[in-house]
């Protein structure tokens, strides 16, 4: 099977500007989460979605949403961009009543 | 909400033995898992205990005490390769809790 693929790898953006991550899932698998990892915070937990529903968030600002689509591909949106969210997101996949989390390769974003 | 303490870092020659320490400050979690990741690269899955006790899985080895809010992952037969971050995590309420993560180097 494939892993968890995340379009783009790399992006760099404006403060202000609005940016859309992509995930796809392992296949078979409808969970979904992604997490933020940055030097200073380490690994954040941003969201988990199953079945198209958000059944978790961490303890983001209302700038970061996502949503899971009828497929299980997921995607999240950052909206008014700020330096402080330069990072890297990763997404994962985890099989339904499965402990081992599956972790795309991420996302590095850079706001300018 | 989780908190998981464990060494910023730890430094071990090729051969020896490393205990990572993860102590915890939460209750009702799921069980603890273990990640590791290079750098530049993704978190992967390590190892998992639900249930109190030692869980083994080649030169890896992690065990969890409930009574103690205490964990550990233990790397035998030190190779380079293993010169990576680590990091235990908690699942509760569908969010994964992760530690802050333990840098560990590999010396020749």
């Amino acid at each position: 099977k494939a892993g968890v693929t995340q379009t783009p790898r790399y992006l760099i953006k404006t403060r202000g500007q609005q940016v859309t991550l992509s995930c796809s899932p392992i296949s078979g698998h409808r969970s979904v989460s992604w997490y933020q990892q940055t030097p200073g915070q380490g690994l954040q937990f941003l969201f988990e979605y199953f079945s198209e529903t958000q059944r978790n968030k961490g303890n983001f600002p209302g700038r970061f949403s996502g949503r899971q689509f009828s497929n299980s591909r997921s995607e999240m949106n950052v909206s008014t961009l700020e330096l402080g969210d330069s990072a890297l997101y990763l997404c994962a996949s985890r099989e339904s009543g499965g402990h081992e989390q599956f972790f795309g390769p991420g996302t590095r974003l850079t706001v300018l | 909400g989780q908190s998981l303490e464990q060494p910023s870092e730890v430094t071990a020659v090729e051969g020896a033995i490393v205990q990572i320490n993860c102590t915890y400050q939460t209750s009702g979690f799921y069980g603890l898992s273990w990640y590791q990741q290079h750098d530049g690269g993704a978190p992967t899955f390590l190892s998992y205990n639900g249930l109190d006790g030692l869980e083994e899985t080649g030169r890896f080895s992690s065990f969890l005490s409930r009574s103690d809010s205490y964990g550990y992952l233990l790397l035998q037969e030190l190779q380079m390769k293993d010169s990576a971050s680590y990091f235990c995590a908690v699942r509760r309420d569908y969010k994964l809790s992760f530690g802050a993560g333990t840098t560990v180097t590999v010396r020749a």
